[in-house]
């Protein structure tokens, strides 16, 4: 099984600021990695997938990179609605699908 | 629009059962992989068990492999999940979501909540 590790567990920003997210794999998964948002009382949203690849309608401030075993989300200037848990998913050699375990980003 | 509405959650009690449906609409059901993924109170998120577009191929995470079975109707565009011999931990909001790739969830359903208590 494939451990995902996501870093920080929370992160505090402020309105305007650049928030960086770390998500690690205890194994190479290549690019086969995507990145959610979930609000309290939603269900998670695909933001990122292909490691780098943004999803329809997301904006241009979320980018994703890495691959192998090291990925980072970036939101380059944090919106109010940006405020929420991020989950990291890997989709190589599985079963299992693994999610990490979230980051926080609050104010 | 794509929409997924999951149904059947309800208070069961440790060793019962219950079966979730999943209704798709706005897209060909019968085109898409798709899951289940449970998220336990204030826990992050579990990838529960998958289905090919057919129905051929099917996927269980350990934690619920020989109680949980996961089943398709692409006649009536609905996903199922039979839950049998029900604990504790099971305790979850239950989401069905398509699969795009291989295999990432490009849709999510609102979830339906399972407690599992006495």
């Amino acid at each position: 099984e494939i451990v995902m590790t996501q870093s920080p567990a929370t992160l505090s920003v402020s309105p305007g600021e650049r928030a960086t997210l770390s998500c690690r794999a205890s194994q190479s998964v290549y690019s086969n990695l995507a990145w959610y948002q979930q609000k309290p009382g939603q269900a998670p949203r695909l933001l990122i997938y292909g490691a780098s690849t943004r999803a329809t309608g997301v904006p241009a401030r979320f980018s994703g990179s890495g691959s192998g075993t090291e990925f980072t989300l970036t939101i380059s200037s944090l919106q109010s609605e940006d405020f929420a848990v991020y989950y990291c998913q890997h989709y190589n050699n599985w079963p299992p699908l693994t999610f990490g375990g979230g980051t926080k980003v609050e104010i | 629009q794509v929409q997924l509405v999951e149904s059947g959650g309800d208070l069961v009690k440790p060793g019962g059962s219950l079966r979730l449906s999943c209704a798709g609409s706005g897209f060909t059901f019968s085109d898409y992989y798709m899951s289940w993924i449970r998220q336990a109170p204030g826990k992050g998120l579990e990838w529960v068990s998958y289905i090919s577009s057919s129905g051929s191929t099917i996927y269980y995470a350990d934690s619920v492999k020989g109680r949980f079975t996961i089943s398709r109707d692409n006649a009536k565009n609905s996903l199922y999940l039979q839950m049998n011999s029900l604990r504790a931990e099971d305790t979850a909001v239950y989401y069905c979501a398509r699969g795009h790739g291989w295999i990432y969830f490009d849709y999510w359903g609102q979830g339906t909540l399972v407690p599992v208590s006495s």
